[in-house]
């Protein structure tokens, strides 16, 4: 696609239920990053992709995120066990190239997580 | 360790004024910086993307300067709409370390008003 697809667009939980969100890239886009935007304005990178393969994973919580891009399906984000400052935005990022100063990414509308 | 900085942190003007917000950070070592709007509720639209060989870029009525060895730059709308009003956030990628993830600043929020 065009755009960076993410679903759904809010997800309730209650605490110690798992969360799982989807991740769209645009189609040719061989990268895919993870950001968590908890306060307005503060984002924190939790992971990226280069296809499926991790490439960077310095920003997750590893006991309880997951992350994976499977061949031809979206890429996910996982959390298993949600805890209440797991509540945010979290936003996919996906761009067609990235050790390179042309690395502009594009951005999904993202998943509003709200942990109960 | 990066840190973007974001000056001012909210702005309100009338229709048709010329702006300038500021990014700044502290280290020089990047890769590119890029600037970004979000609007309340939604994700983040591309702007402007300089790289570290540019100067500036230009798109409509929006132009991004870039000053690496002062750690600066900034984002000049001219003859600012309504249509303008969001967050504007800049993203710097650094060099080093072999990290290329960007870091935001907190962004400018701006209200332009009929």
């Amino acid at each position: 696609g065009e755009e960076v697809a993410q679903t759904p667009k809010h997800l309730v939980r209650g605490e110690g239920q798992k969360a799982k969100l989807y991740c769209a890239p645009i189609k040719g886009h061989s990268y895919v990053f993870w950001y968590q935007q908890v306060l307005k304005n503060e984002f924190k990178f939790l992971i990226s992709f280069q296809n499926e393969n991790v490439f960077d994973e310095t920003g997750m919580p590893k006991e309880r995120f997951s992350a994976k891009c499977l061949p031809n399906s979206p890429c996910s984000l996982e959390i298993q066990a949600t805890k209440l400052e797991d509540s945010a935005v979290y936003f996919c990022a996906s761009s067609q190239f990235f050790r390179s100063a042309y690395n502009e990414q594009f951005f999904g509308p993202g998943t509003r997580l709200t942990v109960l | 360790k990066q840190e973007v900085t974001q000056i001012p942190a909210a702005l309100s003007v009338p229709e048709g004024e010329n702006l300038v917000l500021n990014c700044s950070f502290t280290d020089s070592a990047i890769y590119n910086l890029q600037w970004f709007r979000q609007d309340p509720g939604k994700g983040l639209t591309s702007l402007l993307l300089i790289q570290s060989s540019q100067r500036e870029q230009t798109s409509g009525r929006l132009n991004a300067s870039l000053d690496k060895s002062s750690g600066r730059s900034t984002l000049y709308i001219a003859a600012s709409q309504p249509g303008d009003s969001a967050t504007y956030l800049c993203a710097v990628s650094t060099t080093k370390g072999g990290s290329y993830i960007p870091t935001f600043g907190r962004g400018t929020s701006l209200i332009v008003h009929p």
